[in-house]
């Protein structure tokens, strides 16, 4: 089992829809969750984190973390044009430095 | 000073070159970070640097020599690449306290290409 999963997508949703990105993760002694955004050839760009059940919201975005079910998600609202990219989950086992894993990454195309 | 600025942004090299990747930041991170990603595929940790020793190694070859000259510069040294090498290399920092939030503020990256 990889130790964060996504699905490659790509995930299609028309302009002002929600769009809905998901992650799984396997290491239960895993404490922080993190959303980056890469536009193709660009660097990735921090989103949002989230440490403890529930939801946190950020302007259109809210990230959902439930621990139980090891499963970290991203909801887009009102999604526009520029938010295509890809949407990489980060999952950090301890705090402080240690390492960020990576999912591979999920395609969003949002169409006009 | 929010950015961590990589240096070129584009390099061509041959399988015979010397070169070197440069990373700063100033944002009194003391954990640097070398990543390599390949097209479509999530970033892949290559050296981690924590107060300026390096603590992990991820198993690269030694083509690939990393350098922590101080706490705001990091260098990607590189020699005698193969074509397979050809990548984003992406330099990342963030802090080292004990803390859940701090996630990594990556740099633009260096599109590197070897010929």
């Amino acid at each position: 089992q990889k130790e964060v999963e996504q699905n490659s997508g790509p995930l299609s949703v028309p302009e002002g829809a929600i769009a809905s990105l998901n992650c799984t993760y396997s290491d239960r002694g895993s404490q922080s969750f993190f959303w980056y955004r890469q536009y193709s050839g660009k660097s990735p760009e921090l989103i949002m984190f989230i440490y403890s059940n529930g939801d946190k919201e950020d302007g259109r975005f809210t990230a959902q973390l439930n621990k139980a079910s090891q499963y970290v998600s991203l909801l887009i609202r009102d999604s526009q044009p520029s938010d295509s990219a890809t949407y990489l989950c980060a999952v950090r086992k301890n705090s402080g430095y240690s390492t960020l894993t990576f999912g591979k990454g999920t395609m969003l195309l949002v169409s006009p | 000073d929010t950015e961590v600025t990589q240096t070129p942004k584009h390099l061509v090299m041959g399988m015979t070159n010397k070169k070197s990747l440069k990373c700063e930041q100033h944002m009194g991170h003391r954990a640097m970070y070398w990543y390599k990603q390949k097209a479509k595929k999530p970033p892949e940790l290559m050296f981690v640097y924590s107060y300026e020793k390096l603590s992990i190694n991820e198993s690269v070859p030694s083509r690939f020599s990393p350098e922590c000259p101080n706490s705001s510069l990091l260098n990607l040294h590189l020699h005698a690449l193969q074509p397979e090498d050809s990548a984003l290399y992406l330099c990342a920092s963030s802090q080292v306290e004990d803390s859940l939030v701090y996630g990594y503020t990556f740099g633009s990256g260096t599109r590197l290409t070897v010929v």
